[in-house]
This record gives C-alpha cells, sequence and structure tokens, in this order.
C-alpha cells in the first residue's frame, strides 16, 4: 500500500523558516495538499495541487513537490503557526486517499 | 458561507448501531463529493472513505470496507457515516470534509464517538 512519511516533530524560533517534508514513491507525480490541525479545531487546508493557497491562508505558507518528496515551507514562522501538519495525496494504485503520518510543528 | 455541520457528540455501548450526519450549506451540495476521516485519540488522520452526492457512489478504504456505510441524502444536502455494531476501538473523533480541486477544502467541526461499557 502507498505510504506518505513525514518527521514526527520539526522546532523553529519565531521569524523563522521551517520546513515540513513529506516522502512517498514517486510522489512528484501525484498532487499533494497540506492540512493545519491545532489542538481542539479541525483541519484547515493551507496548501492544495502541490502549490496553490487557498482564500485566506497567508503568504508564508508555500508548497512544492518533486521527485519523491513534497516541501511545506512557512516562512517568518509566527507563534500561531505551531500545529500538526499533515499532507495528503490521492493513490491512484489502491484508489484511496493517503495522509502521512503528520508532524507537531513548534514555534521555540 | 460554505461549512459542514456534523453532528453532536455520542456516547454508546459495544454492539450497538449508529449514524452520524454532514449537512452541507451555502454551496450545491450534489457538486462536490463529501469524504469521512477518522482520528483516534492523540493519532493522525485516516480517510475512510468518499461518496458522490449526485449519484451516490462511495468507495471505502480497505481498513474501513465492511465496518461501515458511507451514504449521502440530496434532497436534505446530508452524508451519513454508520455502524450497525460499534465496537470499542472505534471510539474517535470523526470529521467530514469537502473534496474540490484535489483536495479537501472544507471540514465540518468533528463529532467525537465514544463506545464504552
Amino acid at each position: 500500500s502507498y505510504e506518505l512519511t513525514q518527521p514526527p516533530s520539526v522546532s523553529v524560533s519565531p521569524g523563522q523558516t521551517a520546513r515540513i517534508t513529506c516522502s512517498g514513491d514517486k510522489l512528484g507525480e501525484k498532487y499533494i495538499c497540506w492540512s493545519q490541525q491545532k489542538p481542539g479545531q479541525s483541519p484547515l487546508l493551507v496548501i492544495y495541487e502541490d502549490r496553490k493557497r487557498p482564500s485566506g491562508i497567508p503568504e508564508r505558507f508555500s508548497g512544492s513537490n518533486s521527485g519523491n518528496t513534497a516541501t511545506l515551507t512557512v516562512s517568518g514562522t509566527q507563534a500561531m503557526d505551531e500545529a500538526d501538519y499533515y499532507c495528503q495525496a490521492w493513490d491512484s494504485g489502491t484508489a484511496r486517499w493517503v495522509f502521512g503520518g503528520g508532524t507537531k510543528l513548534t514555534v521555540l | 458561507e460554505v461549512q459542514l455541520v456534523q453532528s453532536g457528540a455520542e456516547m454508546k455501548k459495544p454492539g450497538e448501531s449508529l449514524r452520524i450526519s454532514c449537512k452541507g450549506s451555502g454551496y450545491s451540495f450534489t457538486n462536490n463529493w463529501i469524504s469521512w476521516v477518522r482520528q483516534m485519540p492523540g493519532k493522525g488522520l485516516e480517510w475512510m472513505g468518499r461518496t458522490d452526492p449526485s449519484d451516490s457512489h462511495t468507495i471505502y478504504s480497505p481498513a474501513f470496507q465492511g465496518h461501515v456505510t458511507i451514504s449521502p441524502d440530496k434532497s436534505i444536502n446530508t452524508a451519513y457515516l454508520q455502524w450497525s455494531s460499534l465496537k470499542a476501538s472505534d471510539t474517535a473523533m470523526y470529521f467530514c470534509a469537502r473534496h474540490r480541486d484535489n483536495a479537501f477544502d472544507i471540514w465540518g467541526q468533528g463529532t467525537m464517538v465514544t463506545v464504552a461499557s
């Protein structure tokens, strides 16, 4: 079955750039999206189709996807960005959506 | 405002049946698929399956096939997730989400299901 692998945690200082990776076989051939989930809240889409931002999502969130790795980049990280982040992709081989295990972003 | 509003928290006993709901508003309900996602306590997101409200075509993750039923009712803009016989391991938060542009763009607020004797 298809798997997406994320680091369990990433730490960053306020104002610095955080990069969260998501790895999977030939991931660059699929569309990836990223969701943010804060404690006690439902997920919020922050990036779709690899690099597009939904309306209302700050420009400091950006995405890329190539080869076997997709990356969510948070530039000028703020305390409010502290959350769990999940990558997600559609696997046509098994006809199912797949989530990464999630990455806890800590803003120190 | 586009939103998905889910039914309230449930407490059930093992073996009981349950149906939870997800009502869409602010958009044409039949234009977008609806997925259900499970989140067990302290864990990540798991895709369960999705339904097409326009024709009721539904597909399931192999991990959930046969244990849950997902269905839409387009007459009342609502999607359902149901169990015929709950287990303690079904204790989790369940989210519905709308499909758009190869992503889940709108999420419901979640329904907590607790199964305990």
